[in-house]
């Protein structure tokens, strides 16, 4: 009930490419679903969150899809950099309390 | 975004002793704040709630006399390590919230020799 999946663990993508993360999750009381970007060493950064009375949500480069249905929701990354190069966790819980964080995605961007 | 800052960045102490651990928000106020424990490579774990003003509720499997919590005022929380343990170096991380958005400190690195 309290899990939230995600995926793949690892992602390779040329530099200007797309890409793209997914989670999943089972509370359907969740109503806040942010993405973090994490460096080595650093504590997570907030790169963009959503709420499920919307299903798209783009800053810049980023955009989460949010489907409510089927209570998935994905990260997607336009014109890859390798200063994108990091660890992104997907995350879920009720009114910003207790976040449940997926496992992790590492994404490498090759130049 | 709202700017919450922790200290140390890391410490390392001898196998006995307690590390206090300061989370602060730096430009809000904060009621409740959240420590997490993240091991190398792994995920993020809530270890517990921090209240200002009250008890801190702590997670399933987290000892509380292990964890100590204090949130004496709405800018300060912090985490002391009791009798820290080699099993007990992590990266320690807390967070706070502020205009409905989650943010986190830069993190603590705990090394136990």
């Amino acid at each position: 009930q309290q899990q939230v999946k995600q995926s793949p663990q690892s992602l390779i993508v040329q530099k200007g490419g797309i890409s793209i993360i997914n989670c999943a999750y089972e509370n359907t009381a969740f109503d806040y679903f942010p993405w973090y970007q994490q460096f080595p060493g650093k504590g997570p950064a907030l790169l963009i969150a959503i709420r499920p009375d919307v299903s798209e949500k783009k800053e810049g480069r980023f955009t989460i899809s949010f489907n409510k249905s089927a209570k998935q929701f994905s990260l997607h990354i336009m014109d890859s950099q390798p200063g994108d190069s990091a660890t992104y966790f997907c995350a879920a819980s009720f009114n910003t309390d207790k976040l449940i964080f997926g496992t992790g995605t590492r994404l490498q961007v090759f130049p | 975004g709202a700017v919450v800052s922790q200290h140390p960045s890391w410490v390392i102490c001898k196998s006995g002793t307690s590390v206090k651990i300061e989370c602060r928000s730096l430009d809000f106020q904060a009621t409740t704040m959240f420590w997490y424990r993240q091991f190398p490579k792994q995920s993020l774990m809530l270890m517990a709630t921090s209240n200002e003003g009250s008890k801190a509720t702590y997670e399933q499997g987290v000892e509380k006399d292990k964890f100590l919590i204090n949130h004496a005022s709405l800018t300060l929380s912090t985490l002391t390590v009791t009798s820290a343990h080699p099993e007990d170096s992590s990266f320690y991380i807390c967070s706070a919230s502020q205009q409905a958005e989650a943010f986190f400190g830069q993190g603590t690195r705990l090394t136990v020799v």
